[in-house]
């Protein structure tokens, strides 16, 4: 079955620290790659997401994630989180050969940064 | 910049009620979808909507569930009759154009509460 694995689900770090969110996905055909965040309080919103080109994708607020098709994977990456970046976040493929572009969710790594 | 909304943010309900969650899409959106996420699992995809027809639904949308746009701004999840598995956060999600890496835009959810 297709399916998304997050491989934190919590995360605690020190401002300026570096960040790396693991992502896998199983699914053997194409597929466009999400990284959603969802801040205390707030809507899921859309931090960056790869289709196709470079495999280093770079988002918003200084965010970035690299995918690596022989690893069915595609992490996501800070140099130096700030408390601001508290935060959930989540993985999500849309398996290209699906019907209307369902998002596939991972479970989400709940980030805490430390000040 | 416009946002999908959704109301209630908070509904509790009894056991065997029927329940309607509202959502109002961005408005030049085409695809429309509801979500899930019971608590401390994942996101799920409950069913896609578009030219006023499900285009995908998936296991969980059983008989119990309906989607209706009953204008030409609101997009609504019926439950018909409720049971405690349906306590969850419900998203209401929308996205523009035909293009499959357009972004699917979040609303705020409904925490639906069956007791």
């Amino acid at each position: 079955a297709q399916s998304v694995s997050q491989h934190n689900h919590h995360v605690i770090l020190s401002e300026a620290a570096s960040l790396e969110l693991g992502c896998n996905y199983s699914y053997g055909g194409t597929v466009n790659l999400f990284w959603y965040v969802q801040y205390p309080g707030q809507h899921l919103q859309l931090l960056l997401k790869y289709f196709s080109g470079d495999p280093l994708v770079k988002g918003i607020k200084g965010f970035e994630a690299e995918f690596i098709k022989s690893k069915f994977s595609f992490n996501l990456r800070k140099p130096s989180v700030q408390w601001s970046d508290t935060a959930e976040y989540f993985c999500a493929v849309i398996p290209l050969s699906g019907g209307y572009n369902k998002l596939i969710f991972g479970a989400g790594t709940r980030l805490a940064v430390h000040p | 910049e416009p946002e999908v909304t959704q109301t209630p943010s908070h509904q509790v309900t009894q056991m065997g009620q029927e329940v309607i969650l509202r959502c109002v899409p961005i408005s030049n959106h085409l695809y429309f979808y509801w979500y899930r996420q019971i608590l401390g699992q994942k996101v799920e995809f409950l069913v896609s909507f578009y030219n006023n027809e499900i285009s995908e639904k998936s296991e969980i949308f059983d008989d119990q569930f309906s989607v209706e746009r009953p204008d030409g701004s609101n997009f609504t999840l019926k439950i018909r009759s409720t049971k405690l598995e349906d306590s969850a956060m419900y998203f209401c999600a929308s996205r523009t154009g035909d293009r499959v890496l357009d972004e699917q835009f979040f609303g705020p959810g409904t925490r639906l509460t069956v007791l």
